[in-house]
């Protein structure tokens, strides 16, 4: 059974360029968020995806941006790159969105540099 | 505003050692708390769980937390921690399938 996967590994790109990062959710799950994390910090929520809708949203600004593919797979795009995007991007994805448990499992992450 | 903060910042044990990590949360109602840890190269795993019922959890590879709502604290223990335990950890609150909020995280170092 793979787990949640993210591509690439890792990517460096200039400031004032765009970007896009990838995700497939575990098997079985259809709902998928994405988090930013800076160096020394914990996960910063950025948004989630059900049904191919943003769902909510955290504190950040409309540069970024995302998709939900029918197969549950998502996309984060962000675009005009900031130095202060350079970070560890996580995928995390989960079943439904009603009910008591709520259970996330995360990716490897996509480290992006933007230089 | 929904916040966790984790009181240890970096944490320095020997083996055999007894480990308790501290973790606050501010949410209003219901919250899901979690405790996540992250090996060296590795990815975010989930530890434990606390949904509702039994305010002590058990989770995985000995790790236990304790909910106490009046205190507002979700403290992860472990009785004798193994060198193998080096990672950071990370508590988080989310509620029933909202974002979550991470604390900032705590690294623990455990010395042969």
């Amino acid at each position: 059974d793979a787990g949640v996967t993210q591509s690439p590994t890792h990517l460096i790109k200039t400031r004032g360029q765009q970007v896009t990062l990838r995700c497939s959710p575990k098997s079985g799950h259809d709902t998928v968020s994405w988090y930013q994390q800076a160096l020394g910090q914990g996960p910063q929520f950025i948004f989630q995806y059900y049904e191919e809708e943003e769902r909510q949203r955290g504190n950040f600004p409309d540069r970024f941006s995302g998709h939900q593919f029918p197969n549950y797979s998502s996309e984060l795009n962000v675009n005009a790159l900031l130095l202060g995007d350079s970070a560890l991007y996580l995928c995390a994805s989960s079943f439904g969105l009603a009910g008591g448990y709520y259970e996330q499992y995360f990716g490897p992450g996509t480290r992006l540099t933007v230089t | 505003a929904q916040s966790v903060s984790q009181h240890n910042h970096h944490v320095i044990l020997s083996e055999a050692a007894s480990l308790e990590l501290g973790c606050n949360y501010s949410y209003g109602g219901t919250v899901n708390l979690f405790w996540y840890v992250q090996y060296p190269g590795q990815h975010l795993q989930l530890l434990l769980k606390y949904f509702s019922g039994d305010p002590l959890v058990k989770g995985i590879k000995g790790f236990e937390a304790e909910f106490i709502k009046s205190k507002f604290s979700f403290n992860l223990r472990k009785p004798s921690v193994q060198w193998s335990d080096t990672a950071e950890y990370f508590c988080a609150g989310a509620r029933n399938a909202g974002k979550s909020t991470f604390g900032d995280g705590t690294t623990l170092t455990v010395k042969p």
